[in-house]
């Protein structure tokens, strides 16, 4: 069964460090991958996606992704946290052309960004 | 244009009840998901409607039942409930040939 795993259960980084979550998938086909963020108390939103194309997709809030077709990866970055950052991030994929797109979603990654 | 706004927020039961879980789309997406998150568990698929139809399910047992209506509005009914169920359950909707879901805030049910 298709997959996703998310390396990191809980990060903790202080302010200004550089952010690197870790996102693998599981299926050999063509995906649609995401990145979700859940801040605290709030609704999960959508961060970036990646279709097709410049495997280096930029998001919101300072946020990037790059696709490695090659390691099945899809690791989130970016470059200095803030504090505002602290939230659960999870990776996604729909499975181009399969099940009607239900979302897969890896189990999560709890970012605390210390003061 | 407003988000997915999803009914009641909050919900505790009693074992054995059954609760009934409701989801707006925003305007305009005709394709409605649900999905369970739990602490263990993460983040479930349940079952996918488009135009009133049921076009996907995930691995829940056959208590978990959905239904869509003619303005995209979607319910979720769970019977029998038991202890396991307690989770957040959120609502996404998308547009049709859209790959992008976007979610409600979810409807925290406690059983007990």
């Amino acid at each position: 069964a298709q997959s996703v795993s998310q390396h990191n259960h809980h990060v903790i980084l202080s302010e200004a460090a550089s952010l690197e979550l870790g996102c693998n998938y599981s299926y050999g086909g063509t995906v649609n991958l995401f990145w979700y963020v859940q801040y605290p108390g709030q609704h999960l939103q959508l961060l970036l996606k990646y279709f097709s194309g410049d495997p280096l997709v930029k998001g919101i809030k300072g946020f990037e992704a790059e696709f490695i077709k090659s390691k099945f990866s899809f690791n989130l970055r970016k470059p200095s946290v803030q504090w505002s950052d602290t939230a659960e991030y999870f990776c996604a994929v729909t499975l181009y052309g399969g099940s009607q797109g239900n979302l897969i979603f890896g189990k999560g990654t709890k970012l605390s960004v210390k003061p | 244009k407003a988000g997915v706004t999803q009914t009641p927020r909050y919900l505790i039961k009693t074992r054995g009840q059954q609760v009934t879980l409701s989801c707006s789309p925003i305007s305009g997406h005709r394709s409605v998901s649900w999905y369970q998150q739990t602490p263990g568990q993460g983040l479930q698929f349940l079952f996918e409607y488009f135009s009133e139809t049921q076009r996907n399910k995930g691995n829940f047992p056959g208590r978990f039942s959905g239904r869509q209506f003619s303005n995209s509005r979607s319910e979720m009914n769970v019977s029998t409930l038991e202890l396991g169920d307690s989770a957040l359950y959120l609502c996404a909707s998308k547009t049709s040939g859209q790959e992008t879901q976007y979610f409600g805030p979810g409807t925290r049910l406690l059983v007990l």
